[in-house]
């Protein structure tokens, strides 16, 4: 069975100071994707970064990476150089099949990230 | 281009009584996802529409609930006479059919009396 784990329920940070948000997952399937969200006080869902099964590359938007390393199932979010804005609840979040839709994203219990000044 | 927009943003309904959530689709966007989420959890997977269709429906509740996604209008997810366990807030998410599942709407929560 598909399943993601995010082991750090809260995580604490100084302004500027890089973090790394963890998440592992379990799948049997080849072809799959990997999705990283933010969910601020107000409640939206805000899609950071994805990374497919396939990519060679690890992804990267901006300040946020992700380390994919297929071997450990692991697919951290990095966050260079953090902001009082980025205080939020993180959600690690995967898809069968990689980039298609079609099925549903099956998603962590989420790390609340506190920026500090 | 206007987001996924969902309505109402909070809903207060007493026990027993019907709780109707509206969902919006980004313009072009054929396929429509709704997931809920309980306090302090992810998002869990509820039912996958499109147009006029229920594709997947494995993660509602077999009674009480049910979702439709008509050829004009919004997708509806409704919940029928209301228990205390609905109270969580409810999010849908569109997309066009292949690319990224990006964009989710702001949710609508839900607050059983």
């Amino acid at each position: 069975a598909q399943k993601i784990t995010q082991t750090q329920p809260g995580m604490f940070v100084q302004e500027k100071e890089a973090v790394t948000l963890d998440c592992t997952y379990d799948t049997s399937d080849q072809s799959y994707g990997l999705f990283w969200y933010k969910q601020p006080s107000s409640g939206e869902m805000i899609f950071l970064i994805y990374q497919g099964s396939y990519d060679e590359q690890n992804a990267t938007e901006g300040r946020y990476s992700l380390n994919f390393q297929k071997a450990r199932k692991s697919a951290n979010l990095v966050i260079s150089a953090s902001q009082l804005g980025d205080s939020a609840m993180y959600f690690c979040a995967m898809r069968q099949g990689g980039n298609q839709a079609g099925t549903a994203l099956i998603f962590g219990k989420g790390t609340t990230l506190s920026v500090s000044s | 281009n206007a987001g996924v927009m969902q309505n109402p943003r909070h809903l207060v309904r007493r026990r027993g009584q019907e709780a109707r959530l509206r969902c919006s689709p980004m313009k072009g966007h054929s396929h429509v996802y709704w997931y809920r989420q309980l306090p302090e959890e992810g998002l869990k997977f509820m039912v996958y529409l499109q147009k006029e269709n229920i594709i997947d429906e494995s993660g509602m509740p077999k009674e009480r609930f049910s979702a439709e996604f008509p050829k004009e209008g919004p997708s509806i997810l409704r919940i029928q006479q209301v228990v205390r366990g609905d109270s969580a807030a409810y999010f849908c998410a569109s997309s066009p059919g292949e690319g990224v599942e990006a964009f989710f709407g702001q949710g609508t929560r839900l607050t059983v009396v």
